[in-house]
């Protein structure tokens, strides 16, 4: 399976600052995505980072809030803006491999304060 | 959309016996069914999973079972060890492996 990197791993922010999350995959794929773990809870899917072209948000996820790069087929950003206390979460980056299966980045943990 | 359903929450099993999570999906047009166990501050890790054209698939200790009818699928556990220990999230792919959509998630305990 392909290895993936976040960074940063953690970060405590104060409101109303934006924070930009990187996802670097060690072999190039077609598709990548960006979740969302509250505390406790289960992996909700925020967007699909497409290379050359828009994200594509799931319903309750807009641009403005979650902007994605995707510039080339190894790497994307997640930027969380205006942040507030709400947006106290893990954050994952995930590929889909070759065997369309999905892998999981190891997360960063965002506090907002 | 669809809608994943997990049970149950919680489940504590003495070591060396079975456990089994159930979930339920929505829509029948989902056609691959992963499961993944997270351990505390670790990232998700696929176990195992079914495609809709099979009905049962195994791997050591490890069984997966779907009912395309009834839209269900069930994780097994056999010979439980502590290190089995963990939050199982079971999930539903309309498009392959590329939109998931994932159950609540079943905090196993395996108690020594």
């Amino acid at each position: 399976s392909a290895v993936i990197s976040q960074k940063p791993s953690r970060d405590i922010c104060q409101r109303g600052t934006s924070l930009t999350i990187q996802c670097q995959v060690d072999s190039q794929v077609t598709m990548m995505f960006w979740y969302r773990q509250q505390p406790g809870q289960s992996l909700t899917l925020i967007a699909t980072a497409n290379q050359g072209s828009e994200a594509t948000y799931e319903s309750g996820f807009v641009i403005d809030k979650f902007p994605i790069s995707r510039p080339n087929l190894t790497f994307s950003t997640l930027t969380v803006s205006n942040m507030s206390p709400e947006d106290s979460s893990i954050y994952l980056c995930s590929v889909e491999s070759f065997a369309d299966t999905q892998y999981f980045g190891p997360g960063t943990r965002l506090t907002v304060l | 959309g669809e809608n994943v359903e997990q049970h149950p929450s919680t489940l504590s099993v003495q070591e060396g016996d079975s456990a089994v999570i159930k979930c339920t999906y929505s829509d029948s047009a989902s056609n691959y069914f992963p499961w993944y166990k997270q351990e505390l501050g670790k990232r998700p890790q696929l176990i195992i999973d079914i495609r809709s054209n099979v009905g049962e698939k195994k791997d050591q200790r490890i069984a997966v079972t779907l009912n395309k009818t009834a839209k269900h699928f069930s994780l097994h556990i056999t010979e439980t060890q502590p290190e089995d220990s963990a939050v199982y999230f079971c999930a539903a792919g309309i498009q392959g492996a590329q939109k998931l959509v994932f159950g609540q998630g079943t905090r196993l305990t395996i108690n020594p």
